[in-house]
C-alpha cells in the first residue's frame, strides 16, 4: 500500500538554525500539507500545497517558514531560523484531491529545538 | 467556542465492551468530517470518513447529525488493539484539517 513518508525522523537543531524537513507524497496525490503537533496538544494545521503554490495557510505559518517541490517527489518544509517554541512533531499528509478526499499522514518528523 | 470539541476521556473499558466518542463541531458551513487514530507518539491514521447516512466498517460506526453538529463513533466488541486516541476531524473549507483535542481509550484484558 503507498504510504507517505518523511525524513529525518527526528531532527535536533540550535536556537537560530535553519532545518529542512523532507517528505515524499503518495505518488498520485495531487494535494500535499504540513501540520504540527506539540507534544500534548491537537494537530494543527500549518499549509496546503497544490499546483506548485500555497493554496491555504495558517496563522502558525509566518514568515519563518518556506514550502516548496524542488522535484517531481520531494515536498519540504524550511523553517529559516527556528525558535524553543517551534519544538513539535510535523506531519506531512497528501490527497488525491480537495474537498471530501481523505488526507493520509506520514510518519512524522520531531523537531527539538534546544 | 472551540471548533471542535471531543468528550475529554479517557475511557477505561474491558475487551468486548461497546464504547462511544461524541465530538462536536462549530462551523456549519463544514461538509467533510472524519474519524482518525492516533498512537503514542505516531502520525493520525484515518479511521473512517463520516457520512451524512451513517456508516458501518466492520466493528465501527460512525454517525453525522448535522442539524446538532455533532459526530459519533461507535466501537462494538472492543480489542485490546483499539487502544489508542481518537481523533474528531473536519475539513474547514476545501482542504484543513481541524482537529479535536482527541480521547484516549485504552481496553482491559
Amino acid at each position: 500500500e503507498p504510504e507517505v513518508t518523511q525524513t529525518p525522523s527526528h531532527q535536533v537543531t540550535q536556537m537560530g538554525q535553519e532545518v529542512i524537513l523532507r517528505c515524499v507524497p503518495i505518488s498520485n496525490h495531487l494535494y500535499f500539507y504540513w501540520y504540527r503537533q506539540i507534544l500534548g496538544q491537537k494537530v494543527e494545521f500549518l499549509v496546503s500545497f497544490y499546483n506548485n503554490e500555497i493554496s491555504e495557510k495558517s496563522e502558525i505559518f509566518d514568515d519563518q517558514f518556506s514550502v516548496e517541490r524542488p522535484d517531481g517527489s520531494n515536498f519540504t518544509l524550511k523553517i529559516r531560523s527556528t525558535k524553543l517554541e517551534d519544538s513539535a512533531m510535523y506531519f506531512c499528509a497528501s490527497s488525491e484531491g480537495a474537498g471530501g478526499h481523505e488526507q493520509y499522514f506520514g510518519p512524522g518528523t520531531r523537531l527539538t529545538v534546544t | 467556542r472551540k471548533e471542535v470539541e471531543q468528550d475529554p476521556g479517557p475511557f477505561n473499558v474491558p475487551e468486548g465492551a461497546t464504547v462511544a466518542f461524541n465530538c462536536t463541531y462549530s462551523n456549519s458551513a463544514s461538509q467533510s468530517f472524519f474519524w482518525y487514530r492516533q498512537d503514542c507518539r505516531k502520525e493520525p491514521k484515518l479511521l473512517m470518513s463520516v457520512y451524512s447516512s451513517g456508516n458501518e466498517d466492520g466493528r465501527f460506526t460512525a454517525q453525522l447529525n448535522r442539524a446538532s453538529q455533532y459526530i459519533s463513533l461507535l466501537i462494538r466488541d472492543s480489542k485490546l488493539s483499539d487502544s489508542a486516541t481518537y481523533l474528531c476531524v473536519v475539513k474547514a473549507g476545501a482542504q484543513k484539517l481541524v482537529f479535536g483535542q482527541g480521547t484516549r481509550l485504552t481496553i482491559n484484558p
